[in-house]
C-alpha cells in the first residue's frame, strides 16, 4: 500500500511569508503527527492531530498551526516565517492506538527561509 | 521533561565491524523505546521496539534490549556492511498518552567503509 506522502518535497520561501504544507497518511490511519529536523536542534515534536483534533502538542510558538481533514490528511501552516524556520518537516501516521504504535514517516519537506 | 541522550557522532566502522550505539532515557511514565534509521534524503524508518523491561527488539541483524535499571535502550550488530550507513535515533513515547508523541535523541551518523 501506498506510503506517506508529503508535499512539496522542497520549498523556498521568504522572510515574513505564509507556508502550508501537505501529508497523506497511510490509508485507514488516523493520527498524524509533525516534526521538525535541524542540525542544531534535531527532531523535535510539533503537534499531533487524531480524528481531526488535535491531540498533543510541542513547545512551538503559535505561528506554527495545523489542521486535518475528514479523510486523515493533514496541513500544517507557518504564518511569518523567520530565518530559524528553514527545516526538513517530517510527518509521521498511525494508527492511532497509544504508547508504541509504530509510525511511518514521509521523506518529509524542506523548507529553506532566506 | 522526558529526554533521550545518544553517544555523538559520527562513528566510522570497516565492513564486518561491531556496532554499538549507546542510548539513555529519562522518562516522567512508562515509556516505549524505538531505534529509527534515516538514510540520505529519506524520513525515518523503525528498525526496532521495545515495549516492556528486558524486552528485546530485533531486525535486520540489529538487536536492542530495554533495561530499566539503567534506563538503557542500547543498539547492536554484530557484523555490519556499507548499507548499514546511516543516522540512527533513539526514541520513546509514554504508554499513558493517549497520543503519539516521540521524543528523540540527536542522532548518531554512522558510516561504514568497505
Amino acid at each position: 500500500k501506498a506510503g506517506v506522502t508529503q508535499t512539496p518535497r522542497y520549498l523556498i520561501k521568504t522572510r515574513g511569508q505564509q507556508v502550508t504544507l501537505s501529508c497523506s497518511p497511510i490509508s485507514g490511519h488516523r493520527s498524524v503527527s509533525w516534526y521538525q529536523q535541524t542540525p542544531g536542534q534535531g527532531l523535535q515534536f510539533l503537534f499531533e492531530y487524531f480524528s481531526e483534533t488535535q491531540r498533543n502538542k510541542g513547545n512551538f510558538p503559535g505561528r506554527f498551526s495545523g489542521r486535518q481533514f475528514s479523510n486523515s490528511r493533514s496541513e500544517m501552516n507557518v504564518s511569518t516565517l523567520e530565518l530559524g524556520d528553514s527545516a526538513l518537516y517530517l510527518c509521521a501516521s498511525s494508527l492511532g492506538q497509544a504508547g508504541d504504535t509504530e509510525a511511518f514517516f514521509g521523506q518529509g519537506t524542506r523548507l529553506t527561509v532566506v | 521533561g522526558d529526554s533521550v541522550t545518544q553517544m555523538e557522532g559520527p562513528v566510522t566502522l570497516s565492513e564486518e565491524a561491531f556496532l554499538t550505539i549507546n542510548c539513555t532515557y529519562t522518562a516522567t511514565g512508562y515509556p516505549s523505546l524505538f531505534w529509527y534509521v534515516q538514510y540520505p534524503g529519506e524520513g525515518l524508518q523503525l528498525l526496532l521496539k521495545a515495549t516492556k523491561a528486558d524486552d528485546k527488539g530485533s531486525n535486520k541483524g540489529f538487536e536492542a534490549t530495554y533495561r530499566k535499571e539503567t534506563t538503557s535502550f542500547h543498539l547492536e550488530k554484530g557484523s555490519v556492511q556499507v548499507s548499514d550507513s546511516a543516522v540512527y535515533f533513539c526514541a520513546l513515547t509514554l504508554q499513558r498518552d493517549a497520543g503519539n508523541k516521540l521524543t528523540f535523541g540527536g542522532g548518531t551518523r554512522v558510516l561504514v567503509k568497505p
